[in-house]
């Protein structure tokens, strides 16, 4: 069945350094990817999307590249802040599953100044 | 306001009480979904709502109770409380082939 992998956490990154976390996924069919951010005693917020191989997406410095050959759609961002300070969590959408999400268990940084 | 909203934010309740959880959307999206949060399992879903009256169980659906009567809300009835029901929980909608809008979250504590 369909799956997501994440890294496990925490990752500890100082302010402006480089960031990845790695995502991979296990699907069926042709699936949407996703990245969501989930801050301190919120719900989770739709960080990124793409809906197809090859795609990228983009939204507030992250970014995410869907790549179909290596089945993956790492996360990165190229100088951290304080305030990026959260869990992430990356899925995947069955569209022919009801809509069905598949979330990876959730990455969660910690950004020192 | 447009959005999702989940009521109560916060509650505490007793083992074997009957509790509901709110759900509302006012987007009239097709999809809406429950789930709950737990520190060691992630996310996971309990279940899902394709239409009104179309519901079906995710994951962890034993102990809960859903129905849809309208479009716009989806609430979430937990029978029995017992304390292995202590959890943060998410509602969710979407439209096909979109990503999931959250609501905040209800905390639940069952004493």
């Amino acid at each position: 069945g369909d799956s997501v992998t994440q890294m496990e956490g925490p990752v500890t990154l100082s302010e402006e350094a480089f960031l990845t976390i790695n995502c991979t996924y296990t699907a069926t069919g042709y699936p949407s990817l996703f990245w969501y951010v989930q801050y301190p005693g919120e719900g989770l917020q739709l960080l990124l999307k793409a809906t197809k191989a090859d795609d990228k997406g983009s939204n507030k410095g992250f970014e995410a590249t869907y790549r179909k050959e290596t089945t993956s759609f790492h996360l990165e961002k190229g100088s951290v802040q304080v305030s990026d300070s959260a869990v992430y969590f990356c899925a995947l959408s069955d569209r022919g599953n009801f809509n069905k999400f598949y979330f990876g268990s959730g990455t969660k940084l910690n950004v020192k100044p | 306001d447009a959005g999702i909203t989940q009521s109560p934010r916060y509650k505490i309740t007793e083992t074997g009480r009957q509790v509901t959880l709110m759900c509302h959307q006012t987007w009239s999206h097709s999809y809406m979904f429950w789930y709950r949060q737990d520190l060691g399992h992630g996310l996971r879903l309990i279940y899902y709502s394709a239409a009104a009256d179309i519901t079906d169980k995710g994951e962890v659906p034993d102990g809960y109770v859903v129905s849809r009567s309208k479009t716009e809300n989806f609430p979430l009835t937990l029978e029995s409380a017992t304390r292995s029901q202590t959890s943060v929980y998410f509602c969710a909608s979407s439209e096909q082939g979109n990503g999931y809008t959250f609501g905040s979250g209800t905390r639940l504590t069952v004493v």
